[in-house]
């Protein structure tokens, strides 16, 4: 069966430092790929997808992301973290529209 | 703002009482789901729609019921409220052009007691 990990439930960086959220996934394909920003009280914001080609996927807000087939991952990095990044971020894998998993979510805390 | 809008944003139940959560989208998507969000479990699928008339179940449709008369909404019923469906709910749509980009609104917050 399909699943998706992120193995950090919570990170802490400091402002203008680098960050990298790891994402890892099982499934029978490669699927399709998605990470979303949640900021408190609200709803999830798509931050970037995966779909095929270019494996290093840009975003909005400055984030990227690597799919790489051997390892099963889809990690989202940002060269320098600002305060305002402070959210909870999800991984997404799948399909289908019925066939979407989301990751449990890292919460990412951002010192001054 | 076009986007998804969720109503109400909190409300508290009574074990046994029904509700309607109501969301409607206004960029004329033709897919819209309802999930729920539960610490430490990511959000989980409730029930679909590719079109007016037309759902079906997602992980974990037990409790709750859908329909869509209207491209623009997608009510969620709740039949008899159970503590177990004490959870954060978020409505999504995307266009089938969008091959899954998500729209997401803002989420309402149950509590059933």
């Amino acid at each position: 069966a399909q699943s998706v990990t992120q193995p950090d439930i919570h990170i802490t960086v400091s402002e203008g430092a680098s960050l990298e959220l790891r994402c890892n996934y099982s499934y029978g394909a490669t699927p399709y790929l998605f990470w979303y920003v949640q900021s408190p009280g609200q709803g999830l914001q798509l931050l970037l997808k995966y779909f095929s080609g270019d494996t290093l996927v840009q975003g909005i807000k400055g984030f990227e992301a690597e799919f790489k087939r051997s390892q099963s991952s889809f990690n989202l990095r940002k060269p320098s973290v600002h305060w305002s990044d402070a959210a909870e971020y999800f991984c997404a894998v799948g399909a289908g529209y019925n066939d979407m998993r989301f990751g449990a979510g890292t919460r990412l805390t951002v010192k001054p | 703002n076009a986007g998804v809008t969720q109503t109400p944003k909190f409300q508290v139940l009574k074990t046994g009482q029904s509700m309607t959560l109501q969301c409607a989208q206004d960029m004329n998507h033709e897919y819209m789901s309802w999930y729920r969000q539960d610490p430490g479990m990511g959000l989980r699928l409730i029930h679909y729609s590719v079109g007016a008339g037309i759902t079906d179940q997602g992980e974990v449709p037990n409790g709750y019921n859908v329909s869509r008369s209207t491209t623009e909404d997608f009510p969620l019923r709740l039949l008899s409220a159970a503590p177990s469906q004490t959870s954060v709910y978020f409505c999504a749509s995307s266009s089938l052009w969008d091959t899954y980009g998500y729209t997401f609104g803002s989420g309402t917050r149950l509590t059933v007691v």
